[in-house]
């Protein structure tokens, strides 16, 4: 147990909706970090936050967007879904958010119909 | 562009030593990192290096060349359970910072 909690575990939706994905990172952890995998594009960075602001971006879509509240937790929202946004959603956390070891919480499985 | 390669399969046998490359092509650079994935599971984080050279931990090590673009992952002592895929990130500076990932070594330990 990493000690990052995501939820929820599964998800399963229809194309067009949104949805909430939430994380609480590791007591003490004031970094956290969204990706994204499936299983063509393997492990895909999307955002990170410290301290409730964004520190990092990779290549999250317009239709997503993410962030990192003062009790430290995040949400990443997702809308306008369509079906190749099926994957597994991972949070992470770390310490500093500088080049430290990545705790990652055991994902959110969505499913677009 | 930015791109990382890595081998897509491996078979070792347990006991043996094996090694896993990683080439990276990325604007900047700012530390290399090893995860380690067992099918269904999420990634574990396994090593991190900055500077050149060789970082050891237990039975694993990373190596690193910042001039050529190169690391790799060493693991020692196969055990069955180490079968798993192995993702080598790069957290890229370059404008801003994010992480880059390869697409992952699956390794399969044998009896």
């Amino acid at each position: 147990d990493s000690g990052v909690t995501q939820t929820p575990k599964h998800l399963i939706t229809a194309t067009g909706q949104r949805v909430t994905l939430r994380c609480s990172p590791r007591s003490g952890d004031l970094s956290v970090y969204w990706y994204q995998q499936s299983l063509d594009q393997g492990l895909q960075f999307l955002i990170q936050y410290y301290n409730g602001e964004e520190r990092a971006k990779g290549n999250i879509l317009e239709r997503f967007s993410a962030q990192q509240f003062p009790d430290l937790h995040s949400e990443l929202n997702l809308s306008s879904l369509e079906l190749g946004d099926s994957a597994l959603y991972f949070c992470a956390s770390s310490a500093t958010g500088l080049v430290d070891e990545q705790f990652f919480g055991p994902g959110t499985r969505l499913t677009v119909l | 562009g930015q791109n990382i390669d890595q081998p897509t399969e491996m078979t070792a046998t347990e006991g043996a030593i094996v090694q896993i490359n990683c080439t990276y092509q990325t604007s900047g650079f700012n530390g290399l990192f090893w995860y380690q994935q067992h099918a269904g599971e999420a990634p574990t984080f396994l090593s991190y290096n900055v500077l050149d050279g060789l970082e050891e931990k237990g039975r694993f090590s990373s190596f690193l060349s910042r001039s050529k673009g190169y690391s790799y992952l060493l693991l020692k002592e196969l055990q069955m359970k180490d079968s798993a895929s192995y993702l080598c990130a790069v957290r890229d500076l370059g404008g801003t910072y994010k992480y880059i990932f390869g697409t992952g070594t699956r390794l399969k330990v044998l009896a």
